[in-house]
């Protein structure tokens, strides 16, 4: 079964619009990690958060903001105010205490594209 | 920079092939683990080398292989290449097993073409 799901394939925006990210995840245990990466054009994995499954206070970074729910098993991500060099694929991640090998399972990712 | 390296970037080889790819965690990790992204299968986490034992399987195939070496350098061997072993392979590196606070840092992936 599909741990954690990007319901969004893609995403077109124009500069300085507002971008949210959905991601659902699944699991029973009740300690676990949810993380977002971004992967540009050039194919690395940028590393953007962690969040456990303890602490569901939204966090800001710059213009990346993060909404944490458990209640509704969302981990959700905002770009504000989008730039060109947003454009990037995004995946959403878990990594669950239980397994005992927190070995990150992967969204299928949001490809986001901000046009000029 | 994330510190983590591997080597190459790209490789083409035919089908039935093998080949080896290889990764240099960041000084002092002592976990590697390997990651897949293919476009049928998306990311997924193929296994984990801690301190040169096995620690973790995720979906690797029978017919690839992997090892972590005494200098923690891992290599990930994959042999009969088919057309769907075609994808970005990613290393990643971890300072201890994995563990709430020991985040994996990801290499530059190697690009794997089989023909």
């Amino acid at each position: 079964a599909q741990k954690v799901t990007q319901a969004q394939t893609e995403i077109s925006v124009v500069e300085k619009e507002d971008v949210t990210l959905d991601c659902v995840y699944e699991t029973r245990d009740t300690t676990y990690y949810l993380f977002w990466y971004k992967q540009p054009p050039s194919g690395e994995l940028v590393f953007l958060i962690r969040r456990n499954s303890f602490d569901e206070q939204n966090e800001i970074s710059g213009r990346y903001s993060w909404n944490f729910q458990k209640s509704t098993s969302s981990f959700n991500f905002t770009i504000t105010a989008s730039q060109v060099v947003d454009s990037a694929v995004y995946f959403c991640a878990l990594s669950e205490a239980g397994s005992n090998d927190y070995k990150l399972s992967f969204g299928a990712g949001t490809t986001v594209t901000v046009r000029a | 920079d994330s510190g983590v390296t591997q080597t190459p970037k790209h490789l083409i080889t035919a089908t039935g092939q093998r080949v080896t790819l290889r990764c240099s965690p960041r000084s002092g990790d002592l976990s590697v683990y390997w990651y897949q992204q293919s476009l049928d299968q998306g990311l997924q986490f193929l296994i984990q080398y801690y301190n040169g034992e096995e620690r973790a399987k995720g979906n690797i195939l029978e017919r690839f292989s992997a090892q972590q070496f005494p200098d923690l350098h891992s290599e990930l061997n994959l042999s009969s290449l088919e057309l769907g072993d075609s994808a970005l392979y990613f290393c990643a590196s971890s300072r201890l097993a994995g563990g709430p606070v020991d985040e994996q840092f990801f290499g530059p992936g190697t690009r794997l073409t089989v023909l």
